[in-house]
């Protein structure tokens, strides 16, 4: 149990576009989830906290017009990159906290590599 | 705030030997604890979690953590290496009094195995 994917696993753009990745909880219901970015050879920087059905919370330094969240439904949650560039590349993950998890662990995405050209 | 610190970015051993990585953290209350691993262009997975029911922990592979309240620590062993634990290894803490708090990780340690 608690399987969460995100699709796409890598995506290739211009710059200039936006990117949609998708992280969905597959066999629980996630009331939070949380994205995280993570350059080469370091640890996970948290982005922002989704709750389903408000707005997402963002970490200090984060641009939220840049790095659009939505957290529609239960399962679902959206991470827009837009107008992306190259320094906008990286690897992104997801990850969500079941209602039944008390102690905190957080289950997560196989993550998205983004390379904006 | 709370903070973890890995001790070693980078740690190699032989096939069959121990494996020891090093976490210490910083919290104001009782934290909750947890190991995850990284396999290349891949998510983490958790290998094991301590939430104070014991202070020996074991998880998944082998791998087995000790809570040390008095040294603030939590390390992770594991007595004989395999090629296949190569990956890199994340400490991380949550705040036991905020049930949606957010994990904190450290800074990861990347674990090479030698044949």
């Amino acid at each position: 149990g608690a399987v969460v994917s995100q699709h796409p696993s890598w995506v290739i753009c211009k710059s200039g576009t936006s990117v949609k990745i998708e992280c969905r909880s597959l066999d629980f219901q996630a009331t939070t989830m949380f994205w995280y970015r993570q350059f080469p050879k370091q640890s996970l920087m948290l982005m922002a906290t989704s709750n389903e059905g408000s707005k997402a919370t963002y970490e200090q330094g984060v641009e939220k017009d840049k790095f659009l969240i939505n957290h529609a439904s239960l399962t679902l949650s959206t991470l827009t990159v837009t107008s992306a560039h190259p320094e906008d590349s990286s690897f992104y993950i997801c990850s969500a906290r079941t209602r039944r998890t008390y102690t905190g662990e957080l289950f997560f995405g196989e993550g998205s590599r983004l390379t904006v050209l | 705030a709370q903070s973890v610190t890995q001790l070693g970015s980078h740690v190699s051993v032989s096939e069959g030997a121990l494996v020891l990585l090093r976490c210490n953290y910083s919290s104001s209350v009782p934290p909750y604890l947890f190991w995850y691993v990284q396999y290349p262009n891949q998510g983490l997975q958790l290998l094991l979690k301590y939430t104070s029911a014991a202070t020996l922990v074991k998880g998944i592979n082998g791998f087995e953590a000790e809570f040390k309240k008095s040294e603030t620590s939590f390390h992770l062993t594991k007595p004989s290496a395999h090629m296949s634990d190569a990956a890199e290894y994340f400490c991380a803490v949550s705040d036991r009094d905020n049930q949606g708090g957010k994990l904190i990780f450290g800074q990861g340690t990347e674990l090479s195995v030698k044949p």
